[in-house]
């Protein structure tokens, strides 16, 4: 059965600087990887999905990338901003056909 | 204009109640899914349905029961509610299930309903 660990659970940085979530993954057969960022009290918006026969997705200032064989992801944040704080959850389509989630990374931009 | 709306946004309650909660999705996706997050904020899956038909149903207490009159449509029903049913329920949507087609399976998320139960 997939599972998904994220590390760190909590990050703060200041204005600025770049940063790096992790997101490991067991299941090898991956079909996709979602990165995803929800704000408090709020619902969860989509950021990245990168398929399995990619290693990156980039969408402005974020950058995702895919290691099926060591079962890693990445997401990359550059120049981050205060209104980039909040949570991140990667998550991972695998063999079931299910999204199975981690429990999330709390970033905090200081201005 | 919302592309996947949950009703109600809170909901107190007392054990032993039943109560519903609904979701529509305006997105003309195929497959709905209703997950629950805990205090923990760990996000799991209860059940997900493609074109009305259950597809996934996770290990949940019988006590839940989703409808899903039509594609656009995917209601939660809850009966005899207890103190650890307490969470957040989030339903979502996507445009296919499972497919690997890319962006097909993108999730769009309501904004969550908040279950306190007393």
């Amino acid at each position: 059965k997939q599972e998904v660990t994220q590390i760190p659970a909590a990050l703060s940085v200041p204005e600025g600087e770049n940063l790096v979530l992790n997101c490991s993954f067991t299941d090898s057969a991956i079909y996709n990887l979602q990165w995803f960022r929800q704000d408090p009290g709020k619902g969860l918006t989509s950021l990245l999905l990168i398929q399995s026969s990619q290693r990156e997705q980039t969408s402005g200032r974020l950058n995702a990338s895919l290691d099926k064989s060591s079962g890693r992801s990445t997401l990359y944040i550059a120049a981050s901003q205060p209104g980039d704080s909040a949570t991140y959850l990667c998550a991972g389509l695998g063999s079931a056909r299910q999204l199975t989630f981690g429990s999330g990374t709390q970033l905090t931009v200081l201005p | 204009d919302t592309a996947v709306s949950q009703t109600p946004k809170y909901l107190v309650t007392q054990m032993g109640n039943d109560k519903s909660i609904k979701c529509e999705q305006n997105l003309g996706h195929d497959t709905m899914y209703w997950y629950k997050q805990d205090s923990k904020k760990f996000l799991k899956i209860m059940f997900s349905y493609n074109n009305k038909e259950l597809i996934i149903n996770e290990t949940v207490p019988n006590r839940f029961s989703p409808k899903s009159p039509d594609k656009a449509h995917l209601n939660l029903h809850i009966n005899s509610l207890e103190l650890g049913d307490s969470a957040v329920y989030f339903c979502a949507s996507s445009q296919d299930w499972g497919t690997g087609i890319s962006g097909a399976n993108v999730l769009t998320f309501g904004a969550g309903s908040r279950l306190t139960v007393l």
